[in-house]
């Protein structure tokens, strides 16, 4: 099956700065990458998601890129905010029709910004 | 409001006893989730259903069973919890031919 890597486990940046979180994954068959965005107590919640027939996509401060030949994709957050500390994950998903989507989640990458 | 409910939402419980952690969703998806997660740390599927009478198990050997007897519900039982249960316990649908995964608020497990 599908394994995702995600790399770093913890990352901390000044306020202003901007930070870049990396995810690689296995079968060329993952056509969906999603990222989610989890607060301290908080559920998971999609921030941005990218297909695998385009190879960037922005909204505002967050981009994400996707290198499908080496397999990887990668969370990119500008002019970092206080509110940007999370712990943020990664996932690839097979999206076969009907009944396809199944997720395979990195393991997660605590954000820290610092004021 | 279309959303995905559990309950309860904190529970503390002694050790042997049985427990049901509640899951409801109201946007009619067919495909639901239970993941097990420490603080901040990964997600580790326990349980998936594509739909009514269907119930598989995860990539993480769980103790506890599901159901699916309703396309809104996907209870998750514990029939002897142990401290090492100690989680919090996150329900997610999806729907059949969608993409965003939707995350209920999690039920926090202490098992004592």
């Amino acid at each position: 099956g599908e394994n995702v890597e995600q790399h770093p486990s913890t990352l901390s940046v000044q306020e202003g700065d901007s930070a870049v979180i990396k995810c690689t994954y296995s079968d060329s068959a993952s056509n969906y990458f999603p990222w989610y965005k989890q607060e301290l107590g908080k559920r998971p919640q999609l921030i941005i998601d990218i297909r695998s027939n385009v190879g960037e996509k922005k909204d505002q401060r967050i981009a994400v890129t996707l290198n499908k030949t080496a397999k990887h994709f990668s969370l990119h957050i500008t002019e970092t905010q206080p509110e940007d500390s999370a712990v943020y994950f990664c996932a690839a998903s097979i999206s076969a029709g009907y009944t396809g989507n199944q997720f395979y989640f990195g393991t997660g990458t605590s954000l820290t910004v610092i004021p | 409001e279309a959303d995905i409910y559990q309950t309860p939402r904190y529970l503390v419980i002694g050790t042997g006893k049985k427990i049901t952690l509640e899951c409801s969703q109201t946007m009619g998806h067919d495909k639901m989730y239970w993941y097990q997660q420490d603080p901040g740390m990964e997600l580790h599927l326990i349980h998936y259903s594509y739909g009514v009478n269907s119930t598989e198990k995860g990539d993480l050997s769980s103790e506890s069973t599901v159901s699916r007897i309703r396309t809104e519900h996907f209870p998750l039982t514990l029939e002897s919890a142990r401290p090492s249960h100690t989680s919090q316990y996150l329900c997610a649908s999806i729907s059949g031919w969608g993409n965003t995964i939707y995350f209920g608020e999690g039920s926090w497990l202490t098992v004592v």
